[in-house]
């Protein structure tokens, strides 16, 4: 079936290092792919998303493309914040079009900024 | 209010108890969603409802009830619950035309005594 692989953590970085969490996925048809983050205490915050191959998604610093032929969808940020410490997840929908409105996560990455 | 909201945010609850908890969209969506999430294991879903039927329950306990009254609204009730439910519990929701981004609520802390 699908699945969303993600990279262990926490990964630790110090303020205005680059950062990279990578992101791999199994599905069938064409997929939408999404990253959502989790900061302490709060539900999934959706940060971006691509919906076809070779899309770059990007909101605030942060971009994934949607690279068909790698099967992936890395999240990059050129210069992080102490405030981007988070879980951050990825994640995809049911893309075979059975139109379940179905999400399957990754198993999440925490991050921890430190000054 | 916006977005979703969940209420209440944390519940203590005893193995004998029944309680409920709420869910409210003001996004005008058409498909909820009831997530658990526990430490170290990635998110659970657990129902889905698509204009107000439940279209998916991933073998789900029968202690966990849902109920959709309509496509704003979306209860889980609980009763005779053990220590390992003890989990965050998480609603979302989405328009059901695609590409399927859910939004979700804070959250409610449920912990099992």
């Amino acid at each position: 079936g699908d699945s969303v692989t993600q990279m262990e953590g926490p990964v630790t970085l110090s303020e205005e290092a680059f950062l990279t969490i990578n992101c791999t996925y199994t599905a069938t048809g064409y997929p939408s792919l999404f990253w959502y983050v989790q900061y302490p205490g709060e539900g999934l915050q959706l940060l971006l998303k691509a919906t076809k191959a070779d899309d770059k998604g990007s909101n605030k610093g942060f971009e994934a493309t949607y690279r068909k032929e790698t099967t992936s969808f890395h999240l990059e940020k050129g210069s992080v914040q102490v405030s981007d410490s988070a879980v951050y997840f990825c994640a995809l929908s049911d893309g075979a079009g059975r139109n379940t409105g179905k999400l399957i996560f990754g198993q999440g990455t925490t991050l921890q900024v430190k000054p | 209010e916006t977005g979703v909201t969940q209420t209440p945010r944390h519940l203590v609850m005893g193995m004998t108890n029944k309680k409920s908890l709420k869910c409210e969209q003001h996004l005008g969506h058409n498909a909820m969603y009831w997530y658990k999430q526990s430490a170290k294991k990635p998110l659970e879903l657990m129902f889905v409802y698509s204009l107000e039927e439940r279209v998916e329950n991933n073998s789900v306990p029968s202690r966990f009830s849902p109920e959709c009254p309509n496509s704003s609204h979306l209860f889980l009730h609980l009763h005779t619950l053990q220590p390992e439910d003890s989990a965050l519990y998480l609603c979302a929701s989405s328009d059901s035309g695609g590409p399927y981004e859910q939004y979700f609520g804070p959250g409610t802390r449920l912990t099992v005594t």
